[in-house]
């Protein structure tokens, strides 16, 4: 399985400020994403990371609100935009490696004040 | 789009005693349906998958079980210990697709 760090683990930030998280994987990937999981709750798909080209968003996610870098096949950074309260969550970027398996890095837990 | 259901939402056993978790879910072109579980702090950790060419998949005390027709799917933890304490949660995807659907998760607590 691949190795998945990210960074910060964690970080309070005041409301109306961005976070740039980063994520970086120990092989080439094709497939990543980046998930958030409110406190207490499931993980919920943000968007894909397409290397070289724009992310692709689930609804209810656009671009202005978490712009996602893929400069290539083990790194992508997501930013957090113009936070308020209600962006407080872990986010987890994910990759997919043998066997359509996908892994989890250790996640990003954001309090935003 | 699929629609992943899960519960219990908290399951407390003692030590030694099974637990059993169990998901739904809505979409019959789904075949692919991992198990991840998460300590707090961490996050969620692959433990066990299984593909819808097979009806059960086994490893150590960990047994996932697929009823395809029934569109339910288990998860079974034989002789609990304290460290199987986590967050549970099951999903489903159609494999290729990458696009995990994750159940509402389930807390379970073995107690010692």
């Amino acid at each position: 399985s691949a190795v998945i760090s990210q960074k910060p683990s964690r970080d309070i930030c005041q409301r109306g400020t961005s976070l740039t998280i980063q994520c970086q994987v120990d092989s080439q990937v094709t497939m990543m994403f980046w998930y958030r999981q409110q406190p207490g709750q499931s993980l919920t798909l943000i968007a894909t990371a397409n290397q070289g080209s724009e992310a692709t968003y689930e609804s209810g996610f656009v671009i202005d609100k978490f712009p996602i870098s893929r400069p290539n096949l083990t790194f992508s950074t997501l930013t957090v935009s113009n936070m308020s309260p209600e962006d407080s969550s872990i986010y987890l970027c994910s990759v997919v490696g043998a066997a359509d398996t996908q892994y989890f890095g250790p996640g990003t837990r954001l309090t935003v004040l | 789009g699929e629609n992943v259901e899960q519960h219990p939402s908290t399951l407390s056993v003692q030590e030694g005693d099974s637990a059993v978790i169990k998901c739904t879910y809505s979409d019959s072109a789904s075949n692919y349906f991992p198990w991840y579980k998460q300590e707090l702090g961490k996050g969620p950790q692959l433990i066990i998958d299984i593909r819808s060419n097979v009806g059960e998949k086994k490893d150590q005390r960990i047994a996932v079980t697929l009823n395809k027709t029934a569109k339910h799917f288990s998860l079974h933890i034989t002789e609990t210990q304290p460290e199987d304490s986590a967050v549970y949660f099951c999903a489903a995807s159609i494999a290729g697709a990458n696009n995990l659907f994750f159940g509402t998760g389930t807390r379970l607590t073995v107690i010692p």
